[in-house]
């Protein structure tokens, strides 16, 4: 039982232009997201994240949304750039106590000049 | 700061062998956490720790055993291991209190043939 999605595996862009990952979640005791990126042969890094209580975070070219309603949240790349093109990677906490994350399967970005 | 170091890089292993992952950080985080990671998934949780002596299991603890004795040390032990088990294996920690992003290490890719 899938509790955080990500539905499109791929997504391209060219250079300049908006990119879009989405998220799609079904527990509704989650109250923290976080988007991660990982390169090929590294580890995740902490991208952006925003709290429940909040439906817009930005941070310089990354902007995420959150839906609550929807139980959907997005990340907004704003210009891309070739060096973005990584996998992309959402996650969700549980409220209350625990730290642990929950992954999506992730988005692999391909941003082309 | 050298962060989350993870050791050994790569490893094969022959299915009955046992091994252990090390995983060490040096930012004094009270939480760590082991995940692995299969071709086009997300992160699955193993195991995680929210300070020395005092461990929990994750999604898929099934053939692995943790320790944490220090608050900087957290290695994963596989016993007897199976094909199953080759994924690439990554350590994580954080801060905890309020501070939920995770610090990811470079991984250890391991292969059981």
């Amino acid at each position: 039982d899938q509790q955080v999605k990500q539905n499109s595996p791929s997504l391209s862009v060219q250079e300049g232009r908006i990119s879009i990952l989405n998220c799609d979640y079904t527990n509704s005791m989650f109250d923290y997201f976080l988007w991660y990126k990982k390169y090929p042969a590294e580890g995740p890094t902490f991208l952006i994240s925003i709290s429940s209580i909040k439906d817009k975070n930005e941070d310089g070219r990354f902007t995420v949304f959150l839906n609550k309603s929807a139980k959907h949240l997005s990340l907004h790349i704003v210009p891309s750039q070739p060096g973005d093109s990584a996998v992309y990677f959402c996650a969700a906490k549980t409220q209350g106590g625990s730290e642990k994350l929950v992954f999506g399967k992730g988005t692999k970005l391909t941003v082309n000049p | 700061n050298a962060g989350v170091t993870q050791t050994p890089k790569f490893r094969i292993l022959k299915i009955g062998q046992s091994m252990t992952l090390q995983c060490a950080q040096d930012m004094n985080h009270n939480y760590m956490y082991w995940y692995r990671q299969d071709p086009g998934m997300g992160l699955k949780l193993i195991y995680y720790s929210v300070g020395a002596g005092i461990t929990d299991k994750g999604e898929v603890p099934n053939g692995y055993n943790v320790s944490r004795s220090t608050t900087e040390d957290f290695p994963l032990r596989l016993e007897l291991a199976a094909p199953s088990q080759t994924s690439v294996y990554f350590c994580a920690s954080s801060g905890g209190a309020l501070s939920y992003e995770q610090y990811f290490g470079p991984g250890t890719r391991l292969t059981v043939t």
